[in-house]
């Protein structure tokens, strides 16, 4: 099985200013035919499911704002906001679905500072 | 727009069984895989189990195989969740989410709680 390891688990980040998310995979989830990484971020915020923000690492789901930005390939993986809003404060999660069981990361609390 | 709306969560003693449904709108529910993931009370995300589009393969997490089943009912738009022989550890709210052609969770609905106490 992958096991999916986030860091920091929690972060306070002052608005404005840039925050990163990283996942390290135990085993690539580069899928060498296709070139892609079968890595996807989700934001979930207080009493709500979670939303999708990225897939293939860095493809931006519609509608989410392009301060958020996904990178990594491999086995290491990186989501970064820009500038820090404060409706950005939740709980981010990486998943892979490279394999089954479609493992997540165990989650970053991001908070303002 | 997709909907997705879980319900038959509520308290069960343990050892006991619940069947947990999802009703899916705004898609055609036949042509996509669908996955289980829950969330214990204060934790993270934990995936649980996957079933293809066709039900031609079903996926479970090792914590819940053998006493989890995933279903579908095309006719009513319907993805099941069998829960039997349940534990403590099985409390959390269970979330229903339709999967994307390359099967990560695109859409997530609100959650049904399940808790699991004597």
């Amino acid at each position: 099985d992958i096991v999916m390891t986030q860091s920091p688990d929690s972060l306070a980040v002052s608005l404005g200013e840039r925050a990163t998310i990283n996942c390290k995979s135990s085993q690539s989830v580069l899928y060498s035919s296709n070139n892609k990484n079968y890595l996807a971020w989700y934001q979930q915020k207080a009493g709500q499911p979670p939303k999708l923000l990225f897939y293939w690492a860095s493809t931006r789901e519609s509608g989410v704002p392009d301060r958020f930005s996904g990178s990594g390939s491999g086995t290491d993986f990186t989501l970064t906001i820009s500038s820090l809003q404060v409706e950005d404060v939740a709980v981010y999660y990486c998943q892979q679905y490279y394999s089954t069981p479609h493992s997540f990361g165990q989650g970053t609390k991001l908070e303002i500072k | 727009q997709v909907q997705l709306v879980e319900s038959g969560g509520g308290v069960v003693q343990p050892g006991g069984s619940l069947r947990l449904s999802c009703a899916a709108s705004g898609f055609s529910f036949s042509s996509f895989g669908m996955h289980w993931v829950r969330q214990a009370p204060g934790k993270g995300l934990e995936w649980v189990s996957f079933i293809r589009y066709d039900e031609s393969y079903k996926y479970y997490a090792d914590s819940v195989k053998g006493r989890f089943t995933i279903s579908r009912d095309t006719s009513k738009n319907t993805l099941y969740l069998q829960l039997d022989s349940l534990t403590a550890e099985d409390t959390a709210v269970y979330y229903c989410a339709k999967a994307h052609q390359y099967t990560f969770p695109d859409y997530w609905g609100q959650g049904t709680l399940v808790t699991v106490s004597s």
